[in-house]
């Protein structure tokens, strides 16, 4: 089981920000929110996590709700290279946490 | 190294043979997992090392299927009897684990094996 939702594909115009949602309804208070992406024919990539504070990188913002009921993954500027599938997951803050991957979201970049 | 190697990056075998899949996560990672994804399809979580604890073997689909990981480092996944439904690629991450929080960082993928059971 997964826990999260997110929709199966999605496109964006080459240079627009990409904006990736996922639901996780069922989200406990132990449990963070991070973000892979695996382009084709490669293993994934980690790009950010978060617990309730948005955060920021050099790869991408994460913004969770209030309620941490969901939150949006965002490209600010997307590349042909950001086409990837993008996976959103919850793990809990023990060091027993296992990574378990949804079906993700395609992002298709389109020039 | 500076990532996560693993080896062969392609195997082909014959169905019924017993197949290893080597994987060396980042010196200093506590942490090893193996995926599974076959083509088309998301990751499919097959067996999680943390320390010194029991590994979770709650993903391995059948007694087939068997991992170690000798001295906290070096980890082996070996498939008996390969069936064609084994075909698929296997990944492996690691991940170390924070001084201050006791959580696991974010894991770091290989680029997989190759595993085709003809």
């Amino acid at each position: 089981d997964a826990k999260t939702t997110q929709p199966t594909s999605m496109d964006c115009a080459e240079g627009r920000a990409a904006n990736l949602p996922c639901n996780h309804s069922t989200i406990s208070g132990n449990e963070y929110v991070y973000w892979y992406r695996q382009i084709h024919s490669q293993g994934p990539q980690y790009i950010i996590h978060g617990l309730k504070n948005n955060e920021t990188n050099e790869m991408a913002s994460l913004i969770i709700t209030e309620d941490r009921k969901s939150s949006t993954l965002i490209l600010p500027h997307a590349t042909l290279r950001d086409t990837a599938v993008y996976y959103c997951i919850v793990r809990p803050s023990s060091n027993t946490g296992k990574l378990i991957f949804g079906q993700g979201t395609t992002l298709q970049v389109k020039p | 190294g500076a990532g996560v190697s693993q080896s062969p990056s392609n195997k082909v075998t014959e169905k019924g043979k017993d197949v290893e899949l080597r994987c060396d996560p980042i010196s200093g990672h506590t942490a090893l997992y193996w995926y599974r994804q076959s083509l088309g399809q998301g990751l499919e979580f097959l067996i999680y090392f943390q320390g010194n604890s029991a590994p979770d073997k709650s993903g391995l689909p059948s007694d087939r299927f068997s991992a170690e990981r000798t001295g906290g480092s070096v980890s082996t996944l070996t498939i008996q009897r390969t069936q064609q439904e084994d075909s698929a690629v296997y990944l492996c991450a690691s991940s170390r684990i924070t001084g201050d929080t006791s959580m696991n960082t974010e894991a770091f993928f290989g680029q997989g094996t190759r595993l085709t059971v003809v």
